[in-house]
């Protein structure tokens, strides 16, 4: 059974730093392109940001580019989102996503003074 | 950036009925990457149909997609109470990839 795991969201103040992590089990992560999507209250879906499978590759939204930051580590199963210089509107639910069908549950960030 | 515009933006509906959900791109969406998500409240997306026009497993045949280039439809043949939710059309073609603004189908 595929599943993906984010943690590390909370509460930080505008202009602070926030690392999420995705644990993934269930597949073969090394052999599969990852992304995060994020969703802000009442709002729809926002892609983020993808990563090829050795970490080679990485495509960003306009909006994190130059902010945010993602990594992985295939020996550990995980995925890594560094967000920087965090403003207000970075404040959702963030999503590990494998495809289009694998979701994890998302972990709430919050940015706020 | 390919822009989505899903329409309506709501649409009331009573159970039984049938509900067609629309997805226009700015752009065309080419191999048909084109996908559709229900959402329910304090829940992640549900992928519903890849491709267009391919049924995710498990989900019921209720459920229809078609389209293709620049205009793409979600149908639920016969709305079930558990159907009453948002829907949003993704495309995956491009990068960044993007998604609809989102139709909430509620009951009337």
């Amino acid at each position: 059974e595929v599943q993906l795991v984010e943690s590390g969201g909370g509460l930080v103040q505008p202009g602070g730093s926030l690392r999420l992590s995705c644990a993934a089990s269930g597949f073969t992560f090394s052999s599969s392109w990852m992304t995060w999507v994020r969703q802000a209250p009442g709002k729809g879906p926002e892609w983020v940001a993808n990563i090829n499978q050795d970490g080679s590759e990485k495509n960003y939204v306009d909006s994190v580019r130059g902010r945010f930051t993602l990594s992985r580590d295939n020996a550990k199963n995980s995925l890594y989102l560094q967000m920087n210089s965090l403003r207000v509107e970075d404040t959702a639910v963030y999503y590990c996503a494998r495809g289009q069908k694998f979701w994890g549950q998302g972990t709430l960030v919050t940015v706020s003074s | 950036e390919i822009v989505l515009t899903q329409s309506p933006g709501t649409l009331s509906l009573s159970p039984g009925e049938r509900a067609t959900l629309s997805c226009r791109a700015s752009q065309s969406v080419s191999s048909g990457y084109l996908a559709w998500y229900q959402q329910r409240p304090g829940q992640a997306p549900r992928l519903l149909i890849y491709g267009a026009s391919s049924r995710a497993t498990g989900i019921p045949d209720r459920f229809s997609g078609s389209g293709s280039g620049t205009d793409f439809t979600l149908t639920i043949s016969s709305l079930e109470p558990e159907d009453f939710a948002v829907y949003y059309c993704q495309q995956y073609a491009s990068s960044p990839q993007t998604f609809g603004q989102g139709t909430k189908v509620e009951v009337k």
